[in-house]
């Protein structure tokens, strides 16, 4: 079955930079767009941008242009989201999505989240 | 961007009720709209797509409707694990975007 897990919460201090991961299983790992989805504490969510595996191509909210930095390990089938210049505004939970077939834009399955907390 | 203007934030029913929570796009998005629900601490769990669709092993009484902007859920016979937050999504254009969230609690 398909399953995205993402990496460990992560405490870093604020201007610094974050990477965390989400390793995809049960499925062909290029054949699939990966998304990102913000959730700050108590509100509502937000769509980073998007990786097509196979290729590297990404689609992005221009709010995260700059901030956002996505990758992808085939060999590994790993995808990568680096945020940068981190501020309190970052500290939220980060999910990693996929579409239940190729060419939806609704998300089916999630990563369990990653939660980023920007403190000195 | 689009944006969607979800009502209420927060809704107290009891159980064996029937709720609706209603969504509206700031332009029309021809169906490509999501519902997910998540509970406290996990993550969103998709209910319905393409404003009607119920996703594979979802409760028949969550239902959704709506077209152009205006879009709705609905959930029959309120149970206790329905207890969540829930959100609409629209996927008609980029970026994607999410309504503000509706909390459902039981009275």
């Amino acid at each position: 079955q398909v399953k995205l897990l993402q990496s460990g919460a992560a405490l870093v201090k604020p201007g610094a930079s974050v990477k965390m991961s989400c390793k995809a299983s049960g499925y062909t790992f290029t054949d699939y767009w990966v998304s990102w989805v913000k959730q700050s504490h108590g509100k509502s969510l937000e769509w980073i941008g998007e990786i097509y595996p196979n290729s590297g191509a990404t689609n992005f909210n221009e709010k995260f242009k700059g901030k956002a930095t996505l990758t992808v390990d085939k060999s590994t089938s790993t995808a990568y989201m680096e945020l940068s210049r981190l501020t309190s505004e970052d500290s939220a939970i980060y999910y990693c999505t996929r579409t239940p077939t190729v060419g939806a834009f609704w998300f089916a399955y999630w990563g369990q989240g990653t939660l980023v907390t920007v403190s000195s | 961007d689009i944006q969607m203007t979800q009502s209420p934030a927060s809704l107290s029913a009891s159980l064996g009720e029937t709720v609706t929570i209603e969504c509206r796009a700031s332009e029309d998005i021809y169906n490509g709209l999501a519902w997910y629900q998540q509970k406290p601490g996990k993550s969103p769990q998709l209910l319905i797509y393409n404003a009607n669709s119920l996703h594979t092993g979802v409760p028949s009484r969550f239902s959704g409707s709506g077209s152009g902007t205006q879009y709705s859920l609905k959930i029959n016979s309120l149970q206790s694990e329905d207890v969540a937050s829930y959100f609409c999504q629209q996927y008609y254009d980029y970026p994607f975007t999410f309504g503000s969230g509706t909390k459902l609690e039981i009275k």
